[in-house]
């Protein structure tokens, strides 16, 4: 199994806290992703990076930063939760480009 | 505007036979498809790949085919099993102002009934 951490595993937290989800990597991969995984939207992006201090928006990334200081951290705040962002969070890695990604366990996070 | 869309919610197969899962695509510069299989409380595994250059690759029972023509690619999974029972997901990869990244479809169920 690819070496990739998700902290918390599980996590209910109250509208308008912050929150941040940590994403480690043990691979020295290059890129890391963010998803999220709701019913009848499967898994969509919402920011990745492609290097240290290099991000972009992925599909849905309102409401989220990400940062990247390490080569194996990479940080998803969520700035003020909302109910909305109630959902399974994903972290990927991938090594180069046309290769596989590589996910997490997943975090689950209630907004309440 | 989904860009990678698996239309099939659910499939039911019996036992032994051939499952097949479909996806179709609209982005044109897409040149990398994947497969993904997830089970519940798991992260999602990797199950088998594809480049543009290619048609058909094949992995044990697992079988992906791409149409680039109607930007459409299936899995075929022969014999299916009950252990396959799980939500496949399609993704496809493109390169993006020099970076790229993986867009999903939204998942097929797929039951394999003993």
């Amino acid at each position: 199994d690819a070496g990739i951490t998700q902290s918390p595993r599980h996590k209910v937290t109250e509208t308008g806290t912050p929150v941040t989800l940590r994403c480690h990597q043990t691979e020295n991969h290059r890129y890391m992703y963010w998803y999220r995984q709701d019913p009848g939207h499967g898994l969509r992006l919402i920011h990745y990076s492609y290097g240290v201090k290099d991000t972009d928006k992925g599909e849905v990334s309102d409401g989220y930063s990400v940062s990247r200081s390490k080569t194996e951290d990479f940080l998803l705040t969520l700035e003020s939760a909302t109910s909305s962002q109630t959902s399974v969070y994903f972290c990927a890695i991938s090594f180069r480009l046309n290769t596989e990604a590589f996910f997490g366990q997943g975090t689950r996070l209630t907004v309440v | 505007d989904q860009q990678v869309k698996q239309n099939s919610p659910s499939l039911s197969v019996q036992e032994g036979r051939i499952s097949i899962l479909n996806c179709d695509y609209t982005n044109s510069m897409f040149d990398y498809f994947l497969w993904y299989k997830k089970y519940p409380a798991e992260g999602p595994t990797f199950l088998i790949s594809i480049s543009s250059i290619k048609d058909k690759n094949e992995d044990g029972r697992f079988t992906v085919f791409l149409n680039k023509s109607a930007k459409h690619l299936s899995l075929h999974i022969v014999p299916s099993q009950p252990g396959d029972s799980a939500v496949y997901f399609c993704a496809a990869s493109a390169r993006d102002s020099g970076t790229y990244k993986y867009i999903f479809g939204t998942g097929t169920r797929l039951k394999v009934l003993a």
